[in-house]
């Protein structure tokens, strides 16, 4: 069946560091890739998304590329802010099958 | 603007006792689904329905039961509540899109069963 595997954390960086989250899956077909981010107490919302292969999602500075050779989508930003502080999840949308496949979740804290 | 809402956010209950999450929401999403969110099994998927009258098993449905009688609402009940269903709730919707969905969430609801 389907999966997703993301990096463990949690991750603590300081602001301004650079951040990347892994993230590879396993599917057949050809799914839809995205990452949502649950900010304390909150439920998940939609980070970015790729539909298909060697697309780019991008969404308030935070990239992920679909790459289909090595079943990654990797989470990068630049430049980390304190508000950035959330658990961040990995998931994949297998065509036809209406649900979607989530990653364990990692934590990202960002210190001042 | 549309949305999802989760009720009661928080809520503690017995073992034994059946208990019942309510979940609603305005997107006019065909596709509803209930999680269970717990320390390191991220989201595990309880129940889904992709319309009305239609329901289906998750991976962990054990103990979990749901109906769907209008788009707007997919109530989840536990039957009999247990100390392990003692977790964090999360209904979400999506449209049918095929392959491409995206799901919405509601805000969770934290459960105690003592």
């Amino acid at each position: 069946g389907d999966s997703v595997t993301q990096m463990e954390g949690p991750v603590t960086l300081s602001e301004e560091a650079f951040l990347t989250i892994n993230c590879t899956y396993t599917a057949t077909g050809y799914p839809s890739l995205f990452w949502y981010v649950q900010y304390p107490g909150e439920g998940l919302q939609l980070l970015l998304k790729a539909t298909k292969a060697d697309d780019k999602g991008s969404n308030k500075g935070f990239e992920a590329t679909y790459r289909k050779e090595t079943t990654s989508f990797h989470l990068e930003k630049g430049s980390v802010q304190v508000s950035d502080s959330a658990v961040y999840f990995c998931a994949l949308s297998n065509t036809n099958a209406g649900k979607s496949t989530f990653g364990d979740g990692t934590t990202l804290t960002v210190k001042p | 603007d549309a949305e999802i809402t989760q009720s009661p956010r928080h809520k503690i209950t017995e073992t034994g006792r059946q208990v019942t999450l309510a979940c609603h929401q305005t997107w006019n999403h065909n596709n509803m689904f209930w999680y269970r969110q717990d320390l390191g099994h991220g989201l595990r998927l309880i129940h889904y329905s992709y319309g009305v009258q239609d329901t289906n098993k998750g991976e962990v449905s054990d103990g979990y039961s749901v109906s769907r009688s209008n788009t707007e609402d997919l109530p989840l009940t536990l039957e009999s509540a247990a100390s392990s269903q003692t977790s964090v709730y999360f209904c979400a919707s999506s449209e049918s899109a095929g392959g491409q969905e995206t799901q919405y969430f509601g805000p969770g609801t934290r459960l105690l069963v003592l």
